[in-house]
């Protein structure tokens, strides 16, 4: 079966521009999250949906970060202003479940750069 | 301040030998813990788990070890293939929650 999607592989962004990610998970999984991996690190957690609502909005660095599920489906990813820190592989990961005994399943990510 | 931290950030070892990745965390009340693998330009998949109640788990190849005393765990793969090569991360997680925290990987490199 298909597994979770993101487009656009890769964005590239000048300083200051608008960028939207988007993030398709497994079909029937109500749990997706966002996860941002700088280079050289892991992947650092963002935000957590549950269905359509956000419940955790906890690892968003700032307020230029906003994600959406509006139906409980696909997800996008919105960061306003970029800056180069930004600069990140953005994945998205869903799951059957909320909680963490219940595998994660990620996408192959989309690799920001902000020049 | 990382809670979960992969010390090596390399590591080379010849097919058919045992590779070993390690990892350790400082927060004691973490109680589940898992290994992913993660090949260039795709997302990290899922390898094996383990929850603090046990002390191992074992998958095939692959076994992980947990030492709640030194909080530590390791990822043994017996024998390794050049196809294991990529990186893998640990991370850890409190079970009836569903945050995970990532350590920065171990570029496993296996040697035909």
């Amino acid at each position: 079966g298909a597994g979770v999607s993101q487009s656009p592989r890769y964005k590239v962004a000048k300083r200051g521009q608008d960028v939207a990610l988007r993030c398709d998970p497994i079909s029937g999984h109500v749990s997706l999250f966002w996860y941002q991996q700088a280079l050289g690190q892991g992947p650092e957690f963002l935000t957590y949906f549950q269905n359509e609502a956000q419940l955790d909005k906890s690892g968003l660095p700032s307020d230029r970060f906003f994600a959406e599920r509006p139906e409980g489906s696909v997800s996008t990813l919105k960061i306003q202003r970029t800056q180069q820190e930004d600069s990140a592989v953005y994945l998205c990961a869903s799951s059957s479940a909320a909680t963490a005994t219940y595998e994660q399943y990620f996408g192959p990510g989309t690799r920001l750069t902000v020049t | 301040d990382q809670q979960v931290k992969q010390n090596s950030p390399s590591l080379s070892v010849q097919e058919g030998r045992i590779s070993i990745l390690n990892c350790d965390y400082t927060n004691s009340m973490f109680d589940y813990f898992l290994w992913y693998k993660k090949y260039p330009a795709e997302g990290p998949t899922f390898l094996i788990s383990i929850s603090s109640i046990k002390d191992k788990n074992e998958d095939g190849r692959f076994t992980v070890f947990l030492n709640k005393s030194a909080k530590h765990l390791s990822l043994h793969i017996v024998p390794s293939q050049p196809g294991d090569s990529a990186v893998y991360f640990c991370a850890a997680s409190f079970s009836g929650t569903y945050k995970y925290i990532f350590g920065t990987g171990t570029r496993l490199k296996v040697l035909a």
